[in-house]
């Protein structure tokens, strides 16, 4: 089944230690996104690719970066997690980056901070 | 401000009983986008509908419905004879023409369904 993979489904680091969350996708989307989630709360967009073209949110910290070597892989980088950095990370694809594309989600990275 | 509004934070019923979940808009686009995602125990995001601002009719799928207002800026989703499994955050989100790759969410509404 075409789907959106994120490994690993739980990560946990130590205050300042750089970890990477990753994404792939077979549904060939041209979009990939990264949500932060945090508990009780609604996903927030922290940056997106249209292809290799990187948009990021006004509002989304230095500390978080991405990268996407190819088609189906996305990766996020927290280069210096704090402990507000907890939550979980998820990752979506759509075809197009148009409001009628339905993004779909993958399970999700829950990121602890020690 | 926030463009997406879910007032009820959560719901409570007992299996077989109906649940209705509001949602509130606001936008200044004539065109954009409007969601509903379920969001179970397990975490990963499920779409259930997308609906175009010019598409006002009412949709049923399954046990699922959905009420588009525009007059009212509301888009209401409805589960009947509810059951276990339905249990989950859901989220309604919207899409702007001028932002449109960009899903606003509203805070989610947590239903419980009780055996």
């Amino acid at each position: 089944d075409a789907m959106v993979i994120q490994n690993p489904r739980y990560q946990v680091t130590q205050f300042g230690k750089p970890v990477t969350l990753s994404c792939s996708q077979t549904l060939n989307h041209n979009v990939m996104y990264w949500y932060q989630q945090k508990s009780s709360q609604a996903p927030k967009l922290l940056f997106h690719y249209y292809d290799k073209d990187f948009n990021n949110e006004a509002d989304t910290p230095d500390n978080f970066q991405s990268r996407r070597p190819n088609t189906s892989f996305c990766f996020l980088d927290i280069r210096s997690p704090g402990l507000g950095d907890a939550a979980m990370y998820l990752c979506a694809t759509s075809r197009e980056d148009r409001g009628l594309n339905e993004q779909f989600f993958g399970p999700g990275t829950r990121l602890t901070v020690l | 401000a926030q463009k997406v509004t879910q007032a009820q934070t959560e719901i409570s019923v007992v299996e077989k009983e109906d649940v209705t979940l509001d949602c509130v808009y606001e936008t200044r686009d004539t065109t954009y986008y409007l969601f509903w995602y379920k969001q179970p125990p397990s975490g990963e995001l499920v779409f259930l509908i997308r609906r175009n601002s010019f598409d006002e009719q009412n949709e049923i799928s399954g046990r699922y419905s959905w009420n588009f207002q525009k007059s009212t800026s509301s888009f209401n989703f409805t589960i009947t004879a509810s059951q276990v499994v339905d249990s989950a955050v859901y989220f309604c989100a919207l899409s702007e023409a001028l932002d449109d790759y960009k899903l606003s969410f509203g805070a989610g509404t947590t239903v419980t369904v009780r055996a």
